[in-house]
Formats: structure tokens, sequence, C-alpha cells
């Protein structure tokens, strides 16, 4: 997990609101990603991000935003219009180079109430 | 489109013996294939990739894993299981489109008793 940040680890959140998680890297890694991990499901990619200021929908983005402003930083928002956003959410970064693995940070487990 | 399917949901093995956690995958062109390891309520740690070149890729904490082109198989491996094993297991193939996505398997439980 190091290099890579997620806060907060648990979070709870009543129907109706939106909530943002945190994801930061210190690891210099250009692309950065957000998954969903639900029981039986592996990972579902909800965003994704390049470079700064771009980024592109992943296989489940309904409900869910994210900014790029800088490098380091890849927060999401998980909106009212997410019908079901409880879930284990895990952010990954990635340096330039196409066989590069993905680096995973210590994911934020979201609870709606 | 990718695809990764990991057919055994779990796996017991005793602690000692060899351990094998099974992935087929479907992509057009050459394979990326990745492994990964996931503790409880932790993010994935990377195990070990398969680029090119030598159908055993060696990787972290002694496991290893055999690419089978004409089975399209990436099964991971290891010698001897510990007890310290046991955890979640997911095999990843990178995605023909851009932005160097995974496609992940829906994972496999290893479960190494003494």
């Amino acid at each position: 997990d190091g290099g890579i940040t997620q806060s907060p680890k648990y979070l709870f959140r009543k129907e109706g609101q939106n909530v943002t998680l945190s994801c930061e890297q210190n690891l210099n890694h250009d692309a950065m990603y957000w998954y969903r991990q639900d029981p039986g499901q592996g990972l579902r990619l909800i965003y994704y991000s390049q470079i700064v200021n771009d980024f592109q929908k992943g296989d489940i983005a309904e409900g869910y935003s994210v900014s790029r402003e800088k490098k380091e930083s890849f927060p999401l928002t998980v909106t009212s219009a997410q019908k079901n956003p409880t879930a284990f959410y895990l952010c990954a970064s990635r340096t330039a180079g196409g066989t590069n693995e993905q680096f995973f940070g210590p994911g934020t487990r979201l609870t709606v109430l | 489109a990718q695809s990764v399917a990991q057919p055994e949901d779990q796996v017991n093995v005793a602690e000692g013996n060899p351990l094998t956690v099974k992935c087929t995958y479907s992509v057009s062109g050459n394979p990326y294939l990745f492994w990964y390891v996931q503790y409880p309520n932790r993010g994935l740690q990377f195990l070990l990739k398969y680029i090119t070149g030598d159908n055993l890729v060696k990787g972290s904490y002694g496991f290893e894993a055999e690419f089978n082109k004409s089975q399209t198989s990436f099964h991971l491996k290891k010698p001897s299981a510990l007890v310290s094993d046991s955890a979640l297991y997911f095999c990843a193939v990178r995605d023909t489109g851009g932005g160097n996505k995974l496609t992940f398997g829906t994972g496999t439980q290893l479960k190494v008793e003494l």
C-alpha cells in the first residue's frame, strides 16, 4: 500500500448525501484509477485518468464523479444518484509505460445507512 | 472484449503442500497478465506479471505463475504453502483498448491449514 493513501478508511453516509473519497499518491505516477469491490464480483472500474485535467469513464461510472486537478490527487465523489453505493472502494496508480502494473491504496469502506 | 475466469471460489490446501490457483483468460492479441493478492480489508498487492518471454514467471513471496498460450491459462503456483498465504487472489488481464485498464477475475479465496 505504500505511496498511495486513501481516506477515510471507513465512511458512513445517509441516503441522499454526496460523499467524497480521497486518494493521494506520492509515487509521481501519471495514471490513476478508481475501482469498486463487491463480494464475489471482483473489481470493477469506475473512472480513470491518464493525465492531469483529463479522465474517462470506466464500466460503472453512473452515479460517480471525479476530478484530476493535480497529478497527486484523484478524488471520487459518490453522488446520491448511485443506487447501491455500499462497497469497498480502491484507488490505484501506475507509472507511464504499457506493461507496468498498478499499485493500490488501502481502500475505503463506504456504508450507506 | 477481454475477460478473466477464476473457476474456483475457494482453494483449500495443507501447509507445506503445493498450491495452485487457476486462471484462464480471453483477449485478442498478446496478453499482459497479472496476479494480485488481497488480505482482509486491505488493498491489492502486486505479485507478478507476464508480458513476454519465459512462460514461467517468478514473483513475490515465493509465488510463480505458468503462462500457457494454447490453454489460455495463467495459473498461480507455490511449491510449499504457508498459513500466511491465506488470502484472496485476483488474476487480471490488460485491456486491449486505451488507458492500460485491467479486467479482473472474481477472485479465489485461498485457505492454508495446519
